[in-house]
């Protein structure tokens, strides 16, 4: 079936701007997290979705930042009077809980560059 | 807070070489742990994991298992080719603790033949 997708791929935008960032993740997974990977450094995490359960927001950088569920489907990140220091690739991942150790599939990601 | 610490880049060997790349591991619980690829031009790919203390995850010819002694699991392959080149990123999740991924920095393979 089809995999975790994101929109759009690339987005350049300037200093100030709100960009939105869309994520699709695999239909019956109902967790979802995103991701932040700056240029040469790791992953961070950013948000995490579960189900109807209050999201774990504890990565998001600063209030800025704000991304919404509906349900167990799409998923928008939010951010706000961007900065030069927001880009970086945006990834989203799904899975589906209940076992441990169970694996996260990632979309391809969206490349911000805030001019 | 929980955190991986892999080995820097890049790391550069010839075709049919042997591979190690460091990771160890800082976890309050019992972390899942992971490595993750991604090939120039792909996404984050899962290679391999493990569950639990001793296990080993293997894929691809790669082997790393889980020390819980050593907080370690170092990633390994006995001969690299040059498709193999990637960036590599150890990763650990606590399944206690919304199952989120932390990840390494990442270690860059080059392979040439």
């Amino acid at each position: 079936g089809a995999g975790v997708s994101q929109s759009p791929s690339n987005k350049v935008t300037e200093k100030g701007k709100d960009v939105e960032l869309r994520c699709d993740p695999i239909s019956g997974h109902t967790a979802l997290y995103w991701y932040r990977q700056r240029l040469g450094q790791g992953l961070e995490f950013l948000i995490y979705f579960q189900g109807n359960s209050a999201p774990d927001k504890s990565g998001l950088p600063s209030d800025r930042f704000s991304a919404e569920r509906t349900g167990e489907s799409v998923s928008t990140l939010t951010i706000q009077r961007t900065q030069q220091e927001d880009s970086a690739v945006y990834l989203c991942a799904s899975s589906q809980p209940g076992l441990a150790g169970y694996e996260q599939y990632f979309g391809p990601g969206t490349r911000l560059t805030v001019t | 807070g929980d955190s991986v610490t892999q080995m820097e880049g890049p790391v550069t060997l010839s075709e049919e070489a042997f591979l190690t790349i460091n990771c160890t591991y800082t976890a309050t619980g019992y972390p899942s742990l992971f490595w993750y690829v991604q090939y120039p031009g792909e996404g984050l790919q899962l290679l391999l994991k493990a569950t639990k203390a001793d296990d080993k995850g293997s894929n691809k010819g790669f082997e790393a298992t889980y020390r819980k002694e050593t907080t370690s699991f170092h990633l390994e392959k006995g001969s690299v080719q040059v498709s193999d080149s990637a960036v590599y990123f150890c990763a650990l999740s606590d399944p206690y603790n919304t199952d989120k991924l932390i990840f390494g920095t990442g270690t860059r393979l080059q392979v040439f033949p």
